[in-house]
């Protein structure tokens, strides 16, 4: 299977603790996007990768988390300082490199944070 | 403002009938893509269909049609002859050029299908 990956599915920290998720990509994407879910609503956009550049930060990212993507392939998000208002799913998705708002985004299976 | 609404939180369908989704969208970007997911209990997004703003036909995708309606800003999906491992989680997401390059998504809050044998 070539799918996005994300690894851990499931994780439980108490608050304070740094959390760190990874997201593995389809290979021949480009375009990598981190957005968070929480119960009962859409995903809202986070951070976008064009390659290994970080292009776009939205509001939503405070200056506890941050994200990498360090030779264009895998994709870090840290969480520091940990919060129970961080609970929630977070995906990640990944497209083509056409610059275009016709490519479609292919998600992974998310990583579902607890924050206790 | 770029803006998804469905307006059904949840909904019910008999196996085998069809059923319609709702969505309406908002942009003043001439230019946009309307996508489907389904996202069952298991928490993944699962793409269904794509519908372009200047496409001229509606998209179909095997049980999948998208309804696009581009004067009354929607694009409802159709879900024909309904199996119960239909049931899930849609939710309908626009991508646009507004504001560059990134073609974020934008999501509405989703509608909840049970399918019932």
């Amino acid at each position: 299977d070539t799918g996005v990956s994300q690894n851990p599915r499931h994780k439980i920290t108490k608050r304070g603790q740094n959390v760190t998720f990874r997201c593995d990509p389809i290979s021949e994407h480009n375009r990598l996007y981190w957005y968070r879910q929480t119960l009962g609503q859409g995903p809202e956009f986070l951070t976008y990768f064009q390659n290994e550049a970080q292009l776009e930060k939205s509001r939503l990212l405070s200056d506890r988390f941050s994200a990498e993507r360090p030779k264009g392939s895998f994709s870090t998000l840290e969480i520091q300082r940990t919060e129970q208002g961080d609970s929630a799913m977070y995906l990640c998705a990944s497209s083509p490199n056409s610059r275009s708002y016709t490519d479609t985004q292919y998600f992974g299976p998310g990583t579902r944070l607890t924050v206790l | 403002a770029q803006k998804i609404t469905q307006t059904q939180p949840g909904m019910f369908v008999q196996e085998k009938e069809a059923v319609t989704l709702d969505c309406t969208y908002d942009t003043s970007d001439p230019s946009y893509g309307l996508f489907w997911y389904k996202q069952p209990s298991s928490g993944e997004m699962i793409f269904l269909i794509y519908q372009g703003s200047y496409d001229q036909q509606n998209a179909t995708e095997g049980r999948y049609s998208l309804n696009f309606q581009k004067a009354r800003k929607s694009a409802n999906l159709v879900i024909s002859a309904s199996q119960l491992g239909d049931s899930a989680m849609y939710f309908c997401a626009m991508s646009t050029n507004y504001g560059g390059a990134t073609n974020k998504l934008i999501f509405g809050t989703g509608t909840l299908l049970a399918v019932q044998p």
